[in-house]
Order: structure tokens, then C-alpha cells, then sequence
């Protein structure tokens, strides 16, 4: 059955230091992947998402990630961390019965940032 | 502003009250979703609407009851619920069901919901 792990329950790090949130995935075809954000008292926003081509992809607010389909992993990464960024970081993977099915979506239970000044 | 837009934003409920969540999405979409947020757990898809049609039902428990009068609306009603129903429900939009490419759900800000 398709998954996705995201280890990090709670990552801290200073303003202006790097950051990579890490996901893994179980999925057997292509997979389609994203990341969402969500800040306090609000809703999911898509941050970046890969559906083919090019595996490091660039998203909104400074954020990129990477497709390692060797390792099984979409990791999210920021070069300097703005505490704007404290927020819940959900990876999710797109799963369907077709191959370009990604109407059904597949949640980690999300890594929390909290940043310090 | 992410186009879709939930009422209430809080809401706390008796077990015995009945009650409605309301999601309308401005974005032109044809497929509609309801998701549960607990804490600690990942979202759990509940029902999926394609042109206001039905087309999964995630074996939610029948005291919640949805409704999609038109591409636009999206309603979750509510009755006899227990504590453990509390959560963060949010809807979302995409484009349409099975769009070769890919599909991107847009969420709503949710309804936290409380029951007492």
C-alpha cells in the first residue's frame, strides 16, 4: 500500500540557517509528489509539487525539493530560514489506479518548524 | 486568499446537536473533497465529489452525511457525533478527476470542530 513517512515530528532552527525536512514514499509506479504547508489556524497551501521531468523542482517562498527515486525520498530544503517559515510541513504522494491518477493523495503526518530569532 | 472558502471557522457541538460545514470554492473546479485532521495523525480523506456526483466514500461513519448540490458547494452535515469527531475538517477543490498530467488539490482554512 502506498505511504509516506516523514520522520521529524519537531525541527527547530535558527533564522538564517539551512533547513531539509525529509520524506520518504512507498509507492510502486511513478509516484506524483508534493509538499503543502500549513500555518496556524489555516488551511493546506501548496508549496511545490514533481510530476515529471527535472527531479530538483522549485516552489513558492524560497523552498525546493528533490526526487531521489533510489532512495525513495522528496526531501524539502530552504538555504536560510526565515521565521515567517514556523509552520506544519506535510509531504504527500499522489496515488491512484492509473498511472496519472493523483486524485487521491497520501499524507505523512507532517514535520513541525518552529524557528528562533 | 487560496479561492476556497469554509464556514464556520469554529464550531462546537453537543452529541446530540445537528449541524452543517460549508465549503464553496471560487476557482472553477469540478471535484470537491472533505478531509479529517486530527492531531497527530495524517489527513484522512472522508469523500471525494466529481460533478457533484459521489464517487468515494473513505468508509466514513454515516452520522456524517455530505451534500454537493453543485460544483461549487460542498456541504458536511452533521448529527449525533462523538468526541472523538473532533478535529480540523477541510475542504478542498482540483480542476477534475483522472486529468492526465496531474491533479492539484487547493485547500480550504477548515472548520475546528468540537464535541462535547
Amino acid at each position: 500500500a502506498q505511504s509516506v513517512t516523514q520522520p521529524d515530528i519537531h525541527i527547530t532552527v535558527s533564522e538564517g540557517a539551512s533547513l531539509e525536512l525529509r520524506c520518504n514514499y512507498s509507492y510502486g509506479a511513478t509516484p506524483y509528489l508534493f509538499w503543502y504547508v500549513q500555518s496556524p489556524g489555516q488551511g493546506l497551501q501548496l508549496l511545490l509539487k514533481y510530476f515529471s521531468g527535472d527531479t530538483l523542482v522549485q516552489g513558492i517562498k524560497g523552498f525546493e525539493a528533490e526526487f531521489k527515486r533510489s532512495q525513495s525520498s522528496f526531501n524539502l530544503r530552504k538555504p536560510s530560514v526565515h521565521w515567517s517559515d514556523a509552520a506544519e510541513y506535510f509531504c504527500a504522494v499522489g496515488a491512484g489506479e492509473r498511472s496519472y491518477n493523483t486524485d487521491k493523495l497520501i499524507f505523512g503526518t507532517g514535520t513541525r518548524l518552529q524557528v528562533f530569532p | 486568499e487560496t479561492g476556497v472558502t469554509q464556514t464556520p471557522r469554529h464550531l462546537v457541538m453537543g452529541m446530540t446537536n445537528k449541524k452543517s460545514l460549508k465549503c464553496e470554492q471560487h476557482l472553477g473546479h469540478n471535484a470537491m473533497y472533505w478531509y479529517k485532521q486530527s492531531a497527530k495523525k495524517p489527513l484522512e480523506l472522508m469523500f471525494v465529489y466529481s460533478l457533484e456526483e459521489r464517487v468515494e466514500n473513505n468508509s466514513v461513519p454515516s452520522r456524517f452525511s455530505p451534500e454537493c448540490p453543485n460544483s461549487s458547494h460542498l456541504f458536511l452535515h452533521l448529527h449525533t457525533l462523538q468526541p472523538e469527531d473532533s478535529a480540523l475538517y477541510l475542504c478542498a477543490s482540483s480542476q477534475g478527476l483522472g486529468r492526465e498530467g496531474g491533479n492539484i488539490q487547493y485547500f480550504g482554512a477548515g472548520t475546528r470542530l468540537s464535541v462535547l
